[in-house]
């Protein structure tokens, strides 16, 4: 059971430049969602998925993309890199219902320049 | 912005209990108090959550205040694998992705 897994775990971009980091998860949850961690902060909300083929946005969806097309994999796009999204990535899964609880991937670190 | 307040840091011996306080004074009655941790730059780990009543398993006690504006995690023992960033949430039940983490409190364990 390898929980939620995060590819790649580092990436350095160019301004400009577009990329997908990718998350899969084997625990058949229907939530999923990615947050970003600045330094020295906590993890917000970028997009969320309740299900296969349903997306929302979070506190900071600006500049990024999603879709669920199945229940496994969420996938994160970055259409146009620019250095204010150096950040480190974190996707979570959980259960639909009252108190699932979250599991995250290991994150991927990402460097704009 | 985080509906929680934590203290930025704070020590404890290894092998004592750490007492990390949280406050909620504008929390629902619907919503519960969650605690993850985060340790270096791992993803976030569940530790416990709460409604109302003291809640406690395998990993820490959580202390909920009656009037439900406060909330202590005690992990009994800490040791050294404990020193982290420990962040407090308040959730609404039926929404499973609305968790605002603020900055957290870094616990550091001490020998």
């Amino acid at each position: 059971n390898a929980g939620v897994t995060q590819t790649p775990k580092f990436q350095v971009l160019k301004t400009g430049q577009s990329m997908t980091l990718q998350c899969a998860q084997d625990m058949n949850h229907e939530y999923m969602s990615w947050y970003r961690q600045d330094p020295g902060m906590g993890l917000r909300l970028i997009h969320y998925s309740v299900g296969a083929g349903i997306t929302d946005q979070g506190e900071v969806p600006n500049g990024y993309n999603v879709s669920r097309s199945t229940t496994e994999d969420f996938p994160l796009r970055l259409l146009s890199a620019a250095p204010s999204q150096t950040s480190v990535y974190f996707c979570a899964s959980s259960y639909a219902g009252d108190l699932g609880e979250a599991f995250f991937g290991q994150g991927t670190r990402l460097t704009v320049v | 912005d985080a509906k929680t307040t934590q203290p930025p840091s704070m020590d404890c011996a290894e092998g004592r209990a750490a007492n990390l306080p949280c406050n909620h004074s504008t929390i629902s009655g619907n919503e519960y108090v969650y605690w993850y941790r985060q340790i270096h730059s791992q993803g976030p780990q569940y530790i416990i959550h709460g409604l109302k009543n003291n809640e406690t398993n395998e990993m820490a006690s959580l202390i909920i205040t009656e009037d439900r504006k406060s909330s202590t995690l005690i992990l009994p023992h800490a040791t050294l694998r404990d020193t982290a960033v420990y962040y407090c949430i308040v959730r609404v039940r039926s929404n499973n992705n609305d968790m605002r983490f603020g900055a957290g409190t870094r616990l550091t364990v001490k020998p």
